[in-house]
């Protein structure tokens, strides 16, 4: 079956303007996370959505950043008023839920470059 | 605080040797996963195995091995006959909570990248 899809692959911006990253999650995986991965790092932990529960938000690193996910699927990371330091790869994972492993499929992210 | 140890930023290994990444990680949780993950340089990040705090043997899966030291808090990833094919970026990971934690976030050492040599 078709695995996590993001777009756009690539979005270059202006310092100052507003961004949507998207990510479609595996049908039927329902949980959805989204991490930052900056040049040469880790993968940085920001949000996290499992069904109808309350979004894990602890990761997010500033309210210009939010997200939201639209009937338990597809999911949207917005960040407003984009800075330099918010470039970076952004990856979207799922993963089913249950079982000890739940083992997280990413997306091939989106690269963000604000100018 | 949760926290995950990759000390090697860079490993080289010859074709059909075997290596091993180091992996430390720091919880107070007693109840934990921890995950390997390769990162090719096309950017996507693919599983590799999986071990379980309460699981009582290492983790295999195919070529790779999870040399699980829980006394040590080490989870060291062995690669067996290393192909070309192999050269990434290997980050280790750990989620705290058993079955189902609560909240399921993973967090990621800084990553070995592998270089395998013909």
């Amino acid at each position: 079956g078709a695995g996590v899809s993001q777009s756009p692959s690539n979005k270059v911006t202006e310092k100052g303007k507003d961004v949507e990253l998207r990510c479609d999650p595996i049908s039927g995986h329902t949980a959805l996370y989204w991490y930052r991965q900056s040049l040469g790092q880790g993968l940085e932990f920001l949000i996290y959505f499992q069904g109808n529960s309350a979004p894990d938000k602890s990761g997010l690193p500033s309210d210009r950043f939010s997200a939201e996910r639209t009937g338990g699927s597809v999911s949207t990371l917005t960040i407003q008023r984009t800075q330099q330091e918010d470039s970076a790869v952004y990856l979207c994972a799922s993963s089913l839920q249950g079982g000890a492993r739940n083992e997280q499929f990413f997306g091939p992210g989106t690269r963000l470059t604000v100018l | 605080a949760q926290k995950i140890t990759q000390t090697q930023p860079g490993m080289f290994v010859q074709e059909k040797e075997a290596v091993t990444l180091d992996c430390t990680y720091d919880t107070s949780d007693p109840s934990y996963g921890l995950f390997w993950y390769k990162q090719p340089s096309s950017g996507e990040m693919i599983f590799l195995i999986y071990q379980g705090s309460y699981d009582q043997q290492n983790a295999t899966e195919g070529r790779y091995s999870l040399n699980f030291q829980k006394a040590r808090k080490s989870a060291n990833l062995v690669i067996s006959a290393s192909q070309l094919g192999d050269s990434a970026m290997y980050f280790c990971a750990m989620r705290e909570g058993g079955y189902g934690g609560a909240t399921n976030k993973l967090i990621f050492g800084t990553g070995t990248l592998l270089a395998v040599q013909p």
